[in-house]
């Protein structure tokens, strides 16, 4: 099955500084790639996606890159905000027929992002 | 406004005890998930449905149960048998394969 492997765990910025947050993957055939975002006591919230045709997408101040060859997927987030403070999760996947035509992703474990002001 | 409803939003149980928690759809997706949410651990699966009166077990499925009576409602029921309950319990739900979840606020579930 897929494996995903998210870094770092914990993430400490000041208000301004850009965050990154890496994720590998193992499985060749993961053809679409989301992040989340978790406040605190909150479920997770989709905030970009990415999929397996795409190497990068942008949306304001965050955007998302993909490098298939290397199975690896980034977020990046400019200009970081008090508001951006969270865990974010990435996930990964592919849709399989075989399992009556199901995408269940896989998610890395988190990194808490902490941004100062 | 269209949404992924939980509740309760806290939960306490005795040992030994059953206990359902409730998520509800309004968004007319197919597809419904329940996930367990442990700190460091990331997300689990337990159980998901991708067509009413039917559903597969996830990782975690053991001392656990669902049922989908309709496509709206995707209760998830917390046996006895699960020797660890106490965790955040996270129902979502999706509109088709590489789409995105629509995640409800969570169900804390205490065991005391």
């Amino acid at each position: 099955g897929e494996n995903v492997e998210q870094h770092p765990s914990t993430l400490s910025v000041q208000e301004g500084d850009s965050a990154v947050i890496k994720c590998t993957y193992s499985d060749s055939a993961s053809n679409y790639f989301p992040w989340y975002k978790q406040e605190l006591g909150k479920g997770p919230q989709l905030i970009i996606d990415i999929r397996s045709n795409v190497g990068e997408k942008k949306d304001q101040r965050i955007a998302v890159t993909l490098n298939k060859t290397a199975k690896h997927f980034s977020l990046h987030i400019t200009e970081t905000q008090p508001e951006d403070s969270a865990v974010y999760f990435c996930a990964a996947g592919a849709w399989r027929k075989e399992s009556g035509g199901s995408y269940i992703p896989t998610f890395g474990r988190g990194t808490s992002l902490i941004v100062h002001p | 406004d269209g949404g992924i409803t939980q509740s309760p939003k806290y939960l306490f149980r005795k040992e030994g005890q059953n206990v359902t928690l409730s998520c509800e759809q309004n968004l007319n997706h197919d597809a419904m998930y329940w996930y367990r949410q442990d700190p460091g651990q990331g997300l689990r699966l337990i159980y998901y449905s991708q067509i009413v009166n039917d559903f597969q077990k996830g990782d975690i499925a053991e001392g656990y149960s669902v049922s989908r009576e309709k496509k709206e409602s995707f209760p998830l029921t917390v046996t006895s048998a699960q020797k660890n309950p106490t965790a955040f319990y996270l129902c979502a739900s999706s509109q088709g394969p590489t789409y995105g979840y629509t995640f409800g606020s969570g169900t804390r579930l205490t065991v005391v």
